[in-house]
């Protein structure tokens, strides 16, 4: 089945800081979706980026189909942005189902 | 609120016990994911429902969990004979759409926190 890695798997940042969480696949998708973990454990829908780019306020993430990554870009992080961010693909051979990545933990700093 | 609905949300068992988790879907979704989270560790898949059909069942465990979409009502997980293994978070999904096309976005619910003692 496909694969999805993430990196880095743990990031600690200072308020303010830039960030950019990467997820590479190993096939061809049909959707892909960001989503963030909070630590309260809540799944948040960040972007549904099958390819293109897209951004809300201070995040954006691209998705490259063709070279089976996309990018999840953080900025002016705030300590509110802490928690997990996960990955997840669906692939195109009929498996009708999203596969997560492992997440990257991000930790933001007051 | 439209959302995934799931409950309970925190659920304690003894060992030897049954557990089940209930979902209703978003409002116009017919498509129900089950996905387990164990401590510190991503979301893996579980099954795939639509109504009165289980789709995909690949991640469920052969024995002790099944899952079923009735016409009417919501998605139940059950877990027979609970083990400590199985504590962990159990989250629910809905999509739009799915087999025959494509999933389209997933909506999570808050998730069912299982514990077993």
């Amino acid at each position: 089945g496909i694969q999805v890695e993430q990196s880095p798997p743990d990031l600690i940042l200072q308020e303010g800081a830039n960030s950019t969480l990467r997820c590479n696949f190993s096939d061809s998708v049909n959707n892909l979706q960001w989503f963030h973990q909070n630590p309260w454990g809540q799944l948040i829908n960040l972007f549904y980026i099958p390819s293109g780019t897209k951004q809300n306020g201070r995040l954006s993430a691209t998705t490259v189909a063709t070279e089976r990554y996309s990018l999840l870009y953080i900025s002016s992080s705030q300590t509110t942005d802490s928690g997990v961010y996960f990955c997840a693909v669906e692939g195109t051979s009929g498996t009708y189902k999203y596969i997560f990545g492992t997440g990257t933990r991000l930790k933001v700093l007051a | 609120n439209a959302g995934v609905m799931q409950n309970p949300r925190h659920l304690v068992r003894r060992r030897g016990q049954e557990a089940r988790l209930r979902c209703s879907p978003m409002k116009g979704h017919s498509h129900v994911y089950w996905y387990r989270q164990l401590p510190e560790e991503g979301l893996k898949f579980m099954v795939y429902l639509q109504k009165e059909n289980i789709i995909d069942e690949s991640g469920m465990p052969k024995e002790r969990f099944s899952a079923e979409f009735p016409k009417e009502g919501p998605s139940i997980l059950r877990i027979q004979q609970v083990v400590r293994g199985d504590s962990a978070a159990y989250f629910c999904a809905s999509s739009p759409s799915g087999a025959a096309t494509n999933t389209g976005e997933l909506f999570f619910g808050e998730g069912s926190r299982l514990t077993v003692l």
